[in-house]
């Protein structure tokens, strides 16, 4: 099954303002994390990393912060455009063997009102 | 560069028809390669993964099934297609730990029919 999953299925934000996207994973032995964009009928297009030797981590009007203390994930995004209206999706690695395969939590769907 | 190509875009297929989705990489070697289904506005369901030439894990057990006949090809495939076999197909390339993240193809919607 998953191990990660987000808290909210939509977001409605002002273009110009601030959004948070929540993520919640369950296993602590998860040790990488990554947040993606897909648009409609794309694929899913990296933002950001992070490791679990981090707890914070910027990028281009990005910032992911991880709370292992409460096995929390979110991913930040200044001044939100309408370009950045798409479904948004945090996923895991687990260091296990040499798979290294993603677990994708459901995904936020975020809609930017103009 | 390194790139990943992924096709047909979409395909519609009547059912109990055979299906071949093929995914190359370019620009790495001996890279992880990974088969995704995903529904209607869900998330993302690891179906199959490749760490080599030859070796295939299987996540779920379903009507398909994938190879990787050369280093940088993976293909998914089903001899009789079902209704539930609908869904948009995804094939990535792991660099982590290597390097950072997975890139994704850009995708095939599959719609069975």
């Amino acid at each position: 099954g998953e191990s990660v999953g987000l808290h909210l299925p939509t977001l409605s934000v002002q273009e110009g303002d601030n959004s948070i996207i929540n993520c919640a994973y369950s296993n602590s032995a998860s040790d990488y994390f990554i947040w993606y964009k897909q648009e409609s009928g794309k694929g899913p297009q990296f933002i950001i990393d992070i490791r679990s030797n981090m707890d914070k981590r910027q990028g281009q009007r990005v910032t992911v912060l991880l709370n292992k203390t409460v096995k929390h994930l979110s991913l930040q995004i200044a001044a939100t455009q309408p370009g950045d209206s798409a479904v948004y999706f945090c996923a895991d690695i687990l260091p296990a063997s040499n798979d290294y395969k993603l677990s994708f939590g459901a995904g936020t769907t975020v809609t930017v009102r103009a | 560069s390194q790139t990943i190509h992924q096709w047909p875009a979409t395909l519609v297929q009547p059912v109990g028809s055979p299906l071949s989705l093929e995914c190359t990489v370019e620009g790495t070697s001996n890279p992880n390669l990974y088969w995704y289904r995903q529904a209607a506005g869900r998330g993302l369901q690891l179906l199959f993964y490749s760490v080599g030439i030859g070796q295939i894990s299987s996540e779920v057990p379903q009507n398909l099934s994938a190879s990787r006949p050369q280093d940088r090809q993976f293909i998914l495939s089903s001899k009789k297609l079902l209704l539930s076999d609908s869904g948009f197909y995804l094939c990535a390339w792991g660099h982590y730990p290597r390097g950072r993240g997975y890139t994704f193809g850009s995708g095939t919607r599959l719609t069975v029919v």
